[in-house]
């Protein structure tokens, strides 16, 4: 069964990076992933697409800030210069076949 | 500008039916396929539906196959949830958002969601 694991928090100073990881789990290492941001009430914006081999595909108006990477069964979302508006949830994403669309438990980032 | 507007959500009674709609604009709306996802008061993402540019294939979660139905209509821009014999466990912000195009079924944008209550 396909399952995407993510940290429910994390935290990081105004000006410091941070790294978030969705892990898949086991039998699905070479799939592809999105990465979404939700601020606080507000609806989800997609950052990027990332594939097993750390290929990424960012969205429309994204900051260089962003980047992703990859590592075996491990997606990352790194952030760097933390702002106070990256105060938000990350959710990780993929799917599966029959249109088994799978979301991770998000992640909760905190900017200290 | 891509954008993506969600209405008709609202109050409704546990059995009652309930059609949302979304509007886009800003890109070619009837080459791109569509979602519908929700999110529960304070939990995570849950997908809903998927349909085809052309309506030709339709997805449903097995939470709620059987009982919403996706359509859209490409002349209007517009993509629509019909839901019937709502459970309390439907009560969820739903966002329509649409798929990204290539390989597989991301999402690359959304919209602001519409809050559906199902309570007596």
């Amino acid at each position: 069964q396909l399952v995407l694991t993510q940290s429910p928090s994390a935290s990081a100073s105004l000006g410091a990076s941070v790294k978030l990881t969705c892990t898949l789990s086991s039998g699905h290492s070479s799939y592809a992933i999105a990465w979404h941001q939700q601020q606080p009430a507000k609806g989800p914006r997609y950052l990027m697409k990332i594939n097993n081999d750390g290929t990424h595909n960012k969205g429309d108006g994204i900051p260089d800030r962003f980047s992703g990477s990859s590592s075996g069964a491990e997606r990352y979302l790194t952030i760097s210069s933390l702002q106070s508006e990256d105060e938000a949830d990350y959710y990780c994403q993929t799917w599966d076949t029959g249109i088994h669309v799978v979301f991770g438990g998000g992640t909760k980032l905190t900017v200290l | 500008e891509v954008q993506l507007v969600e209405s008709g959500g609202g109050l409704v009674q546990p059995g009652g039916s309930l059609r949302l709609s979304c509007a886009a604009s800003g890109f070619t709306f009837s080459s791109y396929s569509m979602n519908w996802v929700r999110q529960a008061p304070g939990k995570g993402l849950e997908w809903v539906s998927y349909i085809s540019s052309s309506s030709s294939n339709t997805y449903y979660a097995d939470s709620v196959k059987g009982r919403f139905t996706i359509s859209r209509d490409n002349a209007k821009n517009s993509l629509s949830l019909q839901m019937n014999s709502l459970r309390a466990e439907d009560t969820a912000v739903y966002y329509c958002a649409r798929d990204y195009g290539g390989d597989g079924y991301f999402f690359d944008y959304w919209g602001q969601g519409y809050l559906v209550t199902v309570s007596s």
